[in-house]
C-alpha cells in the first residue's frame, strides 16, 4: 500500500539556520503530495503542495520540489524562525481514491531557539 | 476561506460517559468529511470518511459501533465516541474536502480526556 515516511525528529536549530526536512514515498500510481504544519494544541494547516512531477510547491519561504525519479519530496526552507516550531507532517493522496484519503508521514518536530 | 470549525477543543469527563464532538465547514458545502484521530508523538490516523446523507465509510480496525459519526448536512458532521473509556483519550481532528476538490481543510481538533 501507499506509504510515507519522514525523517525523526526532533530537528533543533538555531534561528536563521538552514531547515531540511526528508520524506519520501511509496505510492501506486501518481499521487498528488503535501506538506501540513501542526503548531502545538492546533489542528493541521496545509503548508504547501504540488501535484506533478518536478512541480515545486512555496509558502512563507518554504518549499518542496515533488521528485518522481527519488519518490521524494523534502522540505527546505533557507532561514528558519522560532515561530516555524511545530511539527511538520508530509503526505500524499492518490487519484484512485479520487484524491480523498491521506496518508501521513510520522511528523517531524522542529524545535527552533533563539 | 475554507474554514473549519471543531467543538469542543477539549473534553474532561468521566469512564463510561458518551462524548459528541462537532465538525462545521463555516464557508463552503463538504460533500466529504474526514475524522482522524493522533496519538501522542504519532502520525494521523484516519479513522472514517463520511459523506453526506449516507453511512460513514470506517477504516480497518475502527469499531463503528463505538464512534458513530453522522454527516447529516453539507456543513456538519458529528463524531460520537459512546460509553468512553480511558484507552479512548486521544487527540480527534475532522477535516472537510469541498465538492470533488483535492485539498482537505483541518479544524483545530479536540482533546479527548476520559477519566
Amino acid at each position: 500500500g501507499d506509504s510515507v515516511t519522514q525523517m525523526e525528529g526532533p530537528v533543533t536549530l538555531s534561528e536563521e539556520a538552514f531547515l531540511t526536512i526528508n520524506c519520501t514515498y511509496t505510492a501506486t500510481g501518481y499521487p498528488s503530495l503535501f506538506w501540513y504544519v501542526q503548531y502545538p494544541g492546533e489542528g493541521l494547516q496545509l503548508l504547501l503542495k504540488a501535484t506533478k512531477a518536478d512541480d515545486k510547491g512555496s509558502n512563507k519561504g518554504f518549499e518542496a520540489t515533488y521528485r518522481k525519479e527519488t519518490t521524494s519530496f523534502h522540505l527546505e526552507k533557507g532561514s528558519v524562525q522560532v515561530s516555524d516550531s511545530a511539527v511538520y507532517f508530509c503526505a500524499l493522496s492518490e487519484r484512485n481514491t479520487g484524491f480523498q484519503k491521506l496518508v501521513f508521514g510520522t511528523g517531524t518536530r522542529l524545535l527552533v531557539s533563539p | 476561506g475554507a474554514v473549519v470549525s471543531q467543538h469542543p477543543s477539549r473534553v474532561i469527563c468521566k469512564s463510561g460517559t458518551s462524548v459528541k464532538i462537532e465538525c462545521r465547514s463555516l464557508d463552503f458545502q463538504a460533500t466529504t468529511m474526514f475524522w482522524y484521530r493522533q496519538f501522542p508523538k504519532k502520525s494521523l490516523m484516519l479513522m472514517a470518511t463520511s459523506n453526506e446523507g449516507s453511512k460513514a465509510t470506517y477504516e480497518q480496525g475502527v469499531e463503528k459501533d463505538k464512534f458513530l459519526i453522522n454527516h447529516a448536512s453539507l456543513t456538519l458532521s458529528t463524531l460520537t465516541v459512546t460509553s468512553a473509556h480511558p484507552e479512548d483519550s486521544s487527540f480527534y481532528i475532522c477535516s472537510a474536502r469541498r465538492g470533488d476538490g483535492r485539498l482537505q481543510h483541518f479544524g483545530d481538533g479536540t482533546r479527548l480526556s476520559i477519566l
